[in-house]
């Protein structure tokens, strides 16, 4: 069955700091991973995605990702947030369906 | 183009009732999910439909149901309410069935709240 951990539920960051929101995944198969934004009162947004090929994807709002095979590990990165980056965030694993992880809430502190 | 449309965006309904939820996909596309969240459950996939067929379930008791119509739009049902089917009801739409190498773009939702 395929999985998703997010293990950290909150994460607090400052204005301008870099930011890694952590992303395991358990698959069968080669595995197709996502990343979503959620506002509050949205729905969800896709940030980036990786199918194959390049394991460093980029994304919309300058965000990126890393897929590392070896450590089942697709984790997420900014290289200096803004404040309007405050969201929560969704990992996601599959195939036919979407399997979420339990979400990470971002808090931008200015 | 415009988004997913989901409707109504809020429904406060009692315990026993049963309770209708559109979704309006992106014109061309064929696929229609839907997922439910939950503080508690989190995302969790309900079932999804291309070309007015059924294609995948999730774990859901049988008082969920869904369809799609000629024109791609979907209708989900929930029978019976229980005062934990109060969630978030997301939907979400892609031009063929399944996610890999095809991006589902998600609506804003429907608040479902059962007292």
């Amino acid at each position: 069955a395929q999985s998703v951990t997010q293990p950290d539920i909150h994460i607090t960051v400052s204005e301008g700091a870099s930011l890694e929101l952590r992303c395991n995944y358990s698959y069968g198969a080669t595995p197709y991973l996502f990343w979503y934004v959620q506002s509050p009162g949205q729905g969800l947004q896709l940030l980036l995605k990786y199918f194959s090929g390049d394991t460093l994807v980029q994304g919309i709002k300058g965000f990126e990702a890393e897929f590392k095979r070896s450590q089942s590990s697709f984790n997420l990165r900014k290289p200096s947030v803004h404040w309007s980056d405050a969201a929560e965030y969704f990992c996601a694993v599959g195939y036919e369906k979407l399997t979420f992880g339990t979400g990470t809430r971002l808090t931008i502190i200015p | 183009k415009a988004g997913v449309t989901q409707t109504p965006r809020y429904l406060i309904k009692t315990r026993g009732q049963q309770v209708t939820l559109s979704c309006s996909p992106i014109s061309g596309h064929r696929s229609v999910s839907w997922y439910q969240q939950t503080p508690g459950q989190g995302l969790q996939f309900l079932f999804e439909y291309f070309s007015e067929t059924q294609r995948n379930k999730g774990n859901f008791p049988g008082r969920f149901s869904g369809r799609q119509f000629s024109n791609s739009r979907s209708e989900m049902n929930v029978s019976t309410l229980e005062l934990g089917d109060s969630a978030l009801y997301l939907c979400a739409s892609s031009q063929t069935s399944g996610v890999a190498k095809n991006i589902q773009y998600f609506g804003a939702g429907t608040r479902l709240s059962v007292l």
